[in-house]
């Protein structure tokens, strides 16, 4: 399978600011996706990311706040843009080639807002 | 709208004991079902995938069984260990081409 590189994956950052989260994978794959996990909760899907257009974004989650880019089929970015304590979180990037094949995630990124 | 359970959602166990860990969804209408293990502040590792045509997916000490038709699925900790002690999280990726994910269940396994 494919292996898929997260980075940072750990940051403090102020409170107005903004940070880049970057998946790497070793190969082209289909889907992309990036998820948010608030401290104690599960898995929550922020958006798809589409290679060569805008992603898709899920209801509570908008562009301003969490641009993402998807250059081509191995690489994607999120970014947290005016972060606030609240965006305090692990996110996650995620992929796979098909409906019926395994899901892989990165190994996340611990961001702390202060 | 799909919704994912997962009971216990903390399990204690002495070393060596055999487990079952459940996992509960509301809509039927699956592509698959994904167990995943976490371990604290890391990312997520694939441990099974089970399609909605199959019935059951082993790997080592582990199995995990599908009922898509109740919407039950269990995973199977043969013989578990210390290095067992993680979250284990299930997850559906249903017709709408999302992946929804249960609350987990933290598993402490003593020496």
């Amino acid at each position: 399978s494919a292996v898929i590189s997260q980075k940072p994956s750990r940051d403090i950052c102020q409170r107005g600011t903004s940070l880049t989260i970057q998946c790497q994978v070793d190969s082209q794959v289909t889907m992309m996706f990036w998820y948010r996990q608030q401290p104690g909760q599960s898995l929550t899907l922020i958006a798809t990311a589409n290679q060569g257009s805008e992603a898709t974004y899920e209801s509570g989650f908008v562009i301003d706040k969490f641009p993402i880019s998807r250059p081509n089929l191995t690489f994607s970015t999120l970014t947290v843009s005016n972060m606030s304590p609240e965006d305090s979180s692990i996110y996650l990037c995620s992929f796979r080639q098909g409906k019926n094949t395994e899901a892989f995630f990165g190994q996340g990124t611990r961001l702390t807002v202060v | 709208k799909q919704e994912v359970t997962q009971i216990p959602a903390a399990l204690s166990v002495p070393e060596g004991e055999n487990l079952v860990l459940n996992c509960s969804f509301t809509d039927s209408a699956i592509y698959n079902l994904q167990w995943f293990r976490q371990d604290p502040g890391k990312g997520l590792t694939s441990l099974l995938l089970i399609q909605s045509s199959q019935r059951e997916q082993t790997s080592g000490r582990l199995n995990a069984s599908l009922d898509k038709s109740s919407g039950r699925s269990t995973l199977y900790i043969a013989a578990s260990q210390p290095g067992d002690s993680a979250t284990y999280l299930c997850a559906v990726w249903g017709y709408t081409g999302k992946l929804i994910f249960g609350q987990g269940t933290t598993l402490q396994v003593k020496p």
